[in-house]
């Protein structure tokens, strides 16, 4: 079946503009959890949903930040007022339920120029 | 909380031969889970091995197996008859039992030598 799917690959931005990235998560699974992954380090956790709502929110680094999963399957991570330092690879992952296997997409690379 | 370290930034082997990934982590839960992931360039990551800490006996996935120390809080990852295709980032990663973000150490590049 299919896995996770993240849209766009890539996007480029300007500084102070908004962005959105979407994650379509694997049919089915309940959870769904978002990371960001910096230049030359690991996955830093973001945010996860279980159904519709936020279940921990804690990693989300400023009021920028913000996501949504409205129908309990697609979410959206969506980034107010750009700064250079957003620049990362976005990561979505989703598990059939809270603390099983997370699988992940393939990402999408923010560039805020 | 969790912590995770890799102290190995980079790493080689040559084909067939077998290589020892190390990563250490520190936690205050009593019950948690142990991951290694693989990324290639494809930016995917891709689950290798999962470990329930609670089981005493390591995990293995064919060619890949872990050493679990629970009382020194290590957790290698083995690769045995190693692949060209196994030349990939590697992050060992850690979640709490009733916490289900996951811990992610800086990670190992393993290059494998034909």
């Amino acid at each position: 079946g299919a896995g996770v799917s993240q849209t766009p690959s890539n996007k480029v931005t300007e500084k102070g503009k908004y962005v959105e990235l979407r994650c379509d998560p694997i049919s089915g699974h309940t959870a769904l959890y978002w990371y960001r992954q910096s230049l030359g380090q690991g996955p830093e956790f973001l945010i996860y949903f279980q159904g519709t709502g936020a279940a921990d929110d804690s990693g989300l680094p400023n009021d920028r930040f913000f996501a949504v999963r409205p129908e309990g399957s697609v979410s959206t991570l969506k980034i107010q007022r750009t700064e250079r330092g957003d620049s990362a690879v976005y990561l979505c992952a989703s598990s059939l339920n809270l603390g099983d296997t997370q699988y992940f997409g393939p990402g999408t690379r923010l560039t805020v120029l | 909380a969790q912590t995770v370290t890799q102290s190995q930034p980079e790493m080689s082997v040559q084909e067939a031969e077998t290589v020892t990934l190390s990563c250490t982590y520190d936690t205050s839960e009593s019950d948690y889970y142990l991951f290694w992931y693989k990324q290639p360039p494809s930016r995917q990551m891709i689950l290798v091995i999962r470990q329930e800490a609670y089981k005493q006996q390591n995990a293995t996935e064919n060619r890949f197996s872990v050493n679990f120390q629970k009382a020194a809080k290590s957790f290698s990852l083995k690769i045995s008859d190693s692949q060209l295709g196994d030349a990939a980032m590697y992050f060992c990663a850690g979640s709490g039992a009733g916490s289900y973000q996951l811990t992610f150490g800086k990670g190992t590049k393993l290059s494998v030598i034909p």
